[in-house]
Formats: structure tokens, C-alpha cells, sequence
């Protein structure tokens, strides 16, 4: 039982290049996330999706798209980088109402 | 939306003394108080949470407290280990549990 999968776990990207990050979980979950980690920021929800087929902005959307490929895979785009857009991104799952939220170990991205 | 603050930013401690990392939250319609540990490398962990209908909950050197009069919580780790040395999270979200709103979290540093 492999958790929250995230590939890949370190990126660097010139500006203006597109990358998908990957997102896979094995819990069965139906609501999935997308966060970045910045210091002094906290996490902060960029997108979520609450069930298969459904996707939600969260609190920073802005450069992201998403897709929820199936009930186990969630993906986040940046169609063209930013140096903004250089941060910690988690993906993270949970159970339908019912907390906590479990996360993966991160990518790790870097934009110049 | 919801706003949670969070405070110190950064915490030492000596071994064998406690540590306590405070939080509050703006939306009153917010009902689960959940705490993050996240250590290096990782993606956050929950360690213990709250919901509202409780003022206090314990899970061996660890409590956490809530106030829903005055909106803020706290967490309190007892007789601190090496091992504690982290980055804490306090979150806040409401009954649907589908947007979690993170603190800027607080790095502890417990010296042996």
C-alpha cells in the first residue's frame, strides 16, 4: 500500500516551458488536491477535485490546469512556467467526508 | 474565505520541556481543527486533530485545546524528544471537509 504517489520528485523548467506533475493514490479515495509549499506560506490549495469527474479552483489557480484522469490519478499542469511558479507541490487524497487529508512526499520544482 | 494564523514561526526548545504552537481562525462555520507534522523531505502527517464539539483531546505527549469563543486552538507536545524536531501545520476547514485551510506553520527545533 503505496499511499500518495508523485512523480517526478525534482523538475527544472526554463521559463516559459509546460510540464504535467503526476498524482496517484491507492486508497480508493474520492477527493483529491493539489498544493503548493512555500516558505512562510503555508499550503495553499491551488485546485481539488471531490469526485471523479469533477474539478474545483482552490485559493491560487491562477497558471494551473488539471485533470482528474480516474478515481486514482490527478494531474497538474503549468502550461507555460513561471519563476513564481518555483515552489513545493503536494498532492494529497482523502476519503469521501472523512479527514484527514493524506499527502504525498512532493515535487520539488524550479523554474529559471 | 477562511483565514488561519498561526504562531511562532520558529520554536526551540531543550529536551524534556514543553512546546506549544497557537492558531486562529476567522470563519466561525469552521468545525475540524486538524495538526500536521512534516518532516524533512516529507509531505505532512496528521498527528492529531479536533472537531468542534470537543474542547480538548489527548494522544500520549500530545493535546491539543480549542476555544471556539475566542476562534483559536493550540497544540501542546510534552516532555519533546529529538525525534519532534519539525515543521507543524494547524489547519482549519469546515463540516464538508473539502477545502482545508493551512497555517504558515512553525519550525521546532528541540536540542538535545
Amino acid at each position: 500500500n503505496a499511499g500518495v504517489t508523485q512523480t517526478p520528485k525534482f523538475q527544472v523548467l526554463k521559463t516559459g516551458q509546460s510540464m504535467t506533475l503526476q498524482c496517484a493514490q491507492d486508497m480508493n479515495h474520492n477527493s483529491m488536491y493539489w498544493y503548493r509549499q512555500d516558505p512562510g506560506m503555508g499550503l495553499r490549495l491551488i485546485y481539488y477535485s471531490a469526485s471523479e469527474g469533477t474539478t474545483d479552483k482552490g485559493e491560487v489557480p491562477n497558471g494551473y490546469n488539471v485533470s482528474r484522469l480516474n478515481k486514482r490519478e490527478f494531474s497538474l499542469r503549468l502550461e507555460s512556467a513561471a519563476p513564481s511558479q518555483t515552489s513545493v507541490y503536494f498532492c494529497a487524497s482523502m476519503g469521501q467526508g472523512s479527514p484527514p487529508l493524506h499527502f504525498g512526499n512532493g515535487t520539488r520544482l524550479t523554474v529559471t | 474565505g477562511e483565514n488561519v494564523e498561526q504562531h511562532p514561526s520558529t520554536l526551540s526548545v531543550q529536551e524534556g520541556d514543553s512546546a506549544v504552537i497557537k492558531c486562529t481562525y476567522s470563519d466561525s462555520a469552521s468545525n475540524y481543527f486538524p495538526w500536521y507534522k512534516q518532516e524533512l523531505g516529507k509531505g505532512p502527517q496528521l498527528i492529531i486533530d479536533i472537531r468542534s464539539n470537543v474542547g480538548e483531546k489527548k494522544d500520549q505527549r500530545i493535546a491539543v485545546t480549542l476555544n471556539k469563543t475566542a476562534k483559536h486552538f493550540s497544540l501542546h507536545i510534552t516532555e519533546t524528544q529529538p525525534e519532534d524536531s519539525a515543521v507543524y501545520f494547524c489547519a482549519a476547514s469546515t463540516g464538508g471537509y473539502q477545502k482545508v485551510t493551512f497555517g504558515t506553520g512553525t519550525k521546532l527545533q528541540v536540542i538535545p
